[in-house]
């Protein structure tokens, strides 16, 4: 069936401008979660959606960060205003339940800020 | 949080056994033990994950000491496919601030020689 996917696949925008990071999950599954992975960071939570729960923002590194889910399925990823340290990929993933460790990860965004 | 330790990186021959370890002495008693894997330019891949006992399945088998303080994935055959980095991650049972979000060390890199 089909898994989690994610467009664009890669971003190139300059300092400064707005982008939204698109994930479609795996139809059926209730949770979704943002990571993001750079090189000085290694791989890191971002935020988690679970149904009409209020989501999980916890793992956003600045106010510049949103996300959003509708309709319980696809949700985008929004980046104001962006600095060079916001380069990196990043992925989405969703598993069929709320706190389920068994994630299934799109092959991410590789957003690069010029 | 409980942490994991884990070697750098590991290699192994084609079609021979690999078994990976992981470290996680803090562990409590709801933490799962999860492995992820993830292959070049992709997403993070779920592998296994175990509480107490041995758990076995198509990709690999996860063994656990009896203490639960470490445990080991084991490859029975390795392929050049399997070439990726393994990380172990603990997964805080229900009710934790942690609960669902998977946290990432730097894991291991496994290299396969054919």
């Amino acid at each position: 069936g089909a898994g989690v996917s994610q467009s664009p696949s890669n971003k190139v925008t300059e300092k400064g401008k707005d982008v939204e990071l698109r994930c479609d999950p795996i139809s059926g599954h209730t949770a979704l979660y943002w990571y993001r992975q750079s090189l000085g960071q290694g791989l890191e939570f971002l935020i988690y959606f679970q149904g009409n729960s209020a989501p999980d923002k916890s793992g956003l590194p600045s106010d510049r960060f949103s996300a959003e889910r509708t309709g319980g399925s696809v949700s985008t990823l929004t980046i104001q205003r962006t600095q060079q340290e916001d380069s990196a990929v990043y992925l989405c993933a969703s598993s069929l339940r709320r706190g389920s460790y068994e994630q299934y990860f799109g092959p991410g965004t590789r957003l690069t800020v010029t | 949080d409980a942490k994991t330790t884990q070697p750098n990186s590991m290699e192994s021959n084609e079609e021979e056994p690999v078994h990976l370890p992981c470290n996680h002495s803090t562990i409590s008693g709801t933490d799962y033990i999860h492995w992820y894997r993830q292959l070049p330019s992709q997403g993070p891949e779920y592998v296994i994950h175990g509480l107490t006992s041995n758990v076995n399945n198509r990709m690999a088998s996860l063994a656990i000491a009896e203490d639960r303080k470490s445990s080991t994935l084991i490859l029975h055959r390795a392929t050049l496919r399997d070439a990726a980095v393994y990380y172990c991650i603990l997964g805080r049972g229900e009710g934790g601030t942690s609960y669902g979000k998977l946290t990432f060390g730097q894991g291991t890199i496994l290299t396969v020689h054919p």
